[in-house]
């Protein structure tokens, strides 16, 4: 089935640490979105890219940089973990922004 | 900036009663309102939406309806059964990209 592909699912890493998280998509959407969720506050949007050549920043972009590879696939880099970035990482695609977002699994990151 | 308040943070219902949850958005250009759920551990899902052109959408047991004077948005659930049991989102659109800004979610606890 076409799906939203997220990788890794968990990982712990270090304060300082670079960490990348990936994310790679068979629904052919051309809108893709990194978003971090954190309790009682629901998602946030990190970044977002409507195709290789356009990449957006969101609300909470600092210390966040994206790579869009391909039309699927779209990553998200920590250049240098905090441990305030420790939270739920989804990574979504949209045809158009109105036919709904398909979500990915989700990574769970804890920086310690 | 943009924002959308959701309430309530946490609704418990009987089951087979019906449950509401509101949002209201700042944005009066806001046109697309969605609705997702999220089970524990899964990806949200999208369960409903409207557009603004629209006052009342049904999809067998939930509905949603939309004041655009007031700016809020309701979603009904009725015949609550356990499965309805997760963290329901809501949404609006800002902008002509149709990006979406999240309310920050509301847990729905089923009581049998």
């Amino acid at each position: 089935d076409a799906d939203v592909t997220q990788t890794p699912r968990n990982r712990i890493t270090k304060t300082g640490k670079r960490i990348m998280l990936e994310c790679s998509q068979t629904k052919g959407h051309d809108r893709m979105y990194w978003y971090r969720q954190d309790p009682g506050l629901g998602l946030r949007l990190i970044y977002y890219s409507f195709d290789v050549k356009d990449i957006n920043k969101g609300e909470i972009s600092d210390g966040y940089s994206v790579s869009r590879q391909a039309q699927a696939k779209f990553s998200l880099s920590l250049e240098s973990a905090i441990p305030n970035q420790t939270a739920l990482y989804f990574c979504a695609t949209s045809v158009d922004g109105v036919s709904g977002y398909t979500f990915g699994s989700g990574t769970r990151l804890t920086v310690v | 900036g943009e924002n959308v308040e959701q309430h309530p943070s946490t609704l418990s219902v009987q089951e087979g009663d019906s449950a509401v949850i509101k949002c209201t958005y700042s944005d009066s250009a806001s046109n697309y309102f969605p609705w997702y759920k999220q089970e524990l551990g899964k990806r949200p899902q999208l369960i409903i939406d409207i557009r603004s052109n629209v006052g009342e959408k049904k999809d067998q047991r939930i509905a949603v309806t939309l004041n655009k004077t007031a700016k809020h948005f309701s979603l009904h659930i009725t015949e609550t059964q356990p499965e309805d049991s997760a963290v329901y989102f809501c949404a609006a659109s800002v902008g002509s990209n149709y990006q979406l800004i999240w309310g920050a979610g509301t847990k729905l606890i089923i009581k049998p």
